[in-house]
């Protein structure tokens, strides 16, 4: 089992439209999370960084932490086609510790 | 956060020569960088952790002679993949951890497509 699990996808949703993207993760010493979106052939990019459980918002963003089930929640409230990217979590235990990431959720946004 | 330059973008090469791939931290002074590996439609693959002035930490069934990586200042990393193969067709990212988006935060460059005819 990896210690970080995350649907593939694809997950496609019409413009507009509420996503959520979802990890699962095993290891209960991870504090730190972050999303990273890929866009096709450039390197990831930081979108959310959250310490502990709770929520960040930012934007059309809104990053979720829930330790105790050792889930993480990326939502983007209306969707649009310049949002369609593979969305990578990471997570690490103490600072400085290097990260580890799922698999990726690539999402398509229709117009 | 960090900034990150990779150099060159995209490289085409023929079987059996080398290709070096630059990678700067533009305005922070990296003592790690990492290098990373990633096939299409695939999640990324650490290769290794770039030290500034001391060997290069490969994940293992990482080729460390294959792929050779020299830190020699704290803001520029250079990965050389030797005696290219078409096998050795990827993406490779470096990132810098650290900066002012936080201490484990990783900052990306923007990779480099590396084709091998």
């Amino acid at each position: 089992q990896k210690e970080v699990e995350q649907d593939p996808g694809p997950l496609s949703v019409p413009e507009g439209a509420i996503v959520s993207l979802n990890c699962t993760y095993s290891n209960s010493a991870f504090q730190y999370f972050m999303w990273y979106r890929q866009y096709s052939r450039k390197g990831p990019e930081l979108l959310m960084y959250t310490y502990s459980s709770g929520n960040k918002e930012d934007g059309r963003f809104t990053a979720q932490v829930d330790k105790s089930s050792k889930y993480i929640s990326l939502f983007i409230r209306d969707s649009q086609p310049s949002d369609s990217a593979t969305y990578l979590c990471a997570m690490s235990g103490a600072a400085g510790n290097m990260l580890t990431f799922g698999g990726g959720t690539r999402l398509m946004v229709k117009p | 956060g960090a900034v990150v330059s990779q150099h060159p973008s995209w490289v085409i090469c023929k079987s059996g020569t080398s290709v070096k791939i630059e990678c700067r931290s533009l305005d922070f002074q990296a003592t790690t960088m990492f290098w990373y590996r990633q096939f299409p439609k695939q999640s990324l693959m650490l290769m290794a952790t770039s030290n500034e002035g001391s060997k290069a930490t490969y994940e293992q069934g990482v080729e460390k002679d294959k792929f050779l990586i020299n830190h020699a200042s704290l803001t520029l990393s250079t990965l050389t993949v030797t005696s290219a193969h078409p096998e050795d067709s990827s993406f490779y990212i470096c990132s810098v951890v650290g900066g002012n988006s936080g201490a484990n935060v990783l900052t990306f460059g923007a990779g480099s497509r590396l084709t091998v005819l």
